[in-house]
């Protein structure tokens, strides 16, 4: 299995931080990347996919970026709806998840 | 609108078997590839089985225990779960699975059913 690794494990930020979390795969997975917001009791969101592209009706302040082995999912401008724990996942073959970023509030 | 509920779920003891339900609705469920994805108390998510382009895929920990159905007249997957273990417990969703050109996705999820495996 391709493993994910997400850094931070978790961060604290303010209202109208730029954060940026990030996930590295244990092989290349060219740009097979997909982004997740969860909030507490509530149901995996799709925010990012292919990378970089934004999923309909996800707010232009998250964007993603890379390829390879190397990603980022960034927020520029963190919102109070923001807060939440946000997951990496590739499918560049059987699926797999980074451990999540907790971003909490400051 | 799509809806995916999730049944199925409880408490049992190790080893015990367990049928997971989802009914789908919304969409044409037949045109759709479908997935399971399971997150323990507290943890992160891990998929557990696709049922995609006709064929049943399953992540290794699961692989020989769980089975993968669908009833397309039913609009409803199914997972069957087999000799489950304590590591086993977690809700599971059920989801769209949808592939683009570039990667494939989870799409819309179920609100999810617990499974608990304890003694």
């Amino acid at each position: 299995d391709i493993q994910m690794t997400q850094s931070p494990s978790s961060l604290s930020a303010s209202v109208g931080d730029r954060v940026t979390i990030t996930c590295r795969a244990s092989q290349s997975i060219s740009t097979s990347l997909n982004w997740y917001q969860q909030k507490p009791g509530t149901v995996p969101n799709l925010l990012i996919y292919s990378a970089s592209s934004l999923q309909s009706g996800v707010p232009s302040r998250f964007s993603g970026s890379g390829s390879g082995t190397d990603f980022t999912l960034t927020i520029s401008s963190l919102q109070p709806e923001d807060f939440a724990t946000y997951y990496c996942q590739q499918s560049y073959s059987a699926p797999t998840f980074g451990q999540g970023t907790k971003v909490e509030v400051k | 609108e799509v809806q995916l509920l999730e049944s199925g779920g409880g408490l049992v003891q190790p080893g015990e078997s367990l049928r997971l339900s989802c009914t789908a609705s919304g969409f044409t469920f037949s045109n759709y590839d479908m997935a399971w994805v399971r997150q323990a108390p507290g943890k992160g998510l891990q998929y557990v089985s696709a049922f995609s382009a006709g064929s049943a895929y399953y992540a290794d920990s699961v692989k020989g225990r769980f089975i993968i159905s669908r009833d397309n007249s039913r609009n409803t997957l199914y997972l069957q779960m087999n000799s489950l273990r304590v590591e086993d417990t977690a809700v599971y969703y059920c989801a769209k699975y949808l592939t683009t050109t570039t990667t494939t996705i989870f799409g819309s999820w179920g609100q999810g059913t617990l499974v608990t495996v304890s003694s």
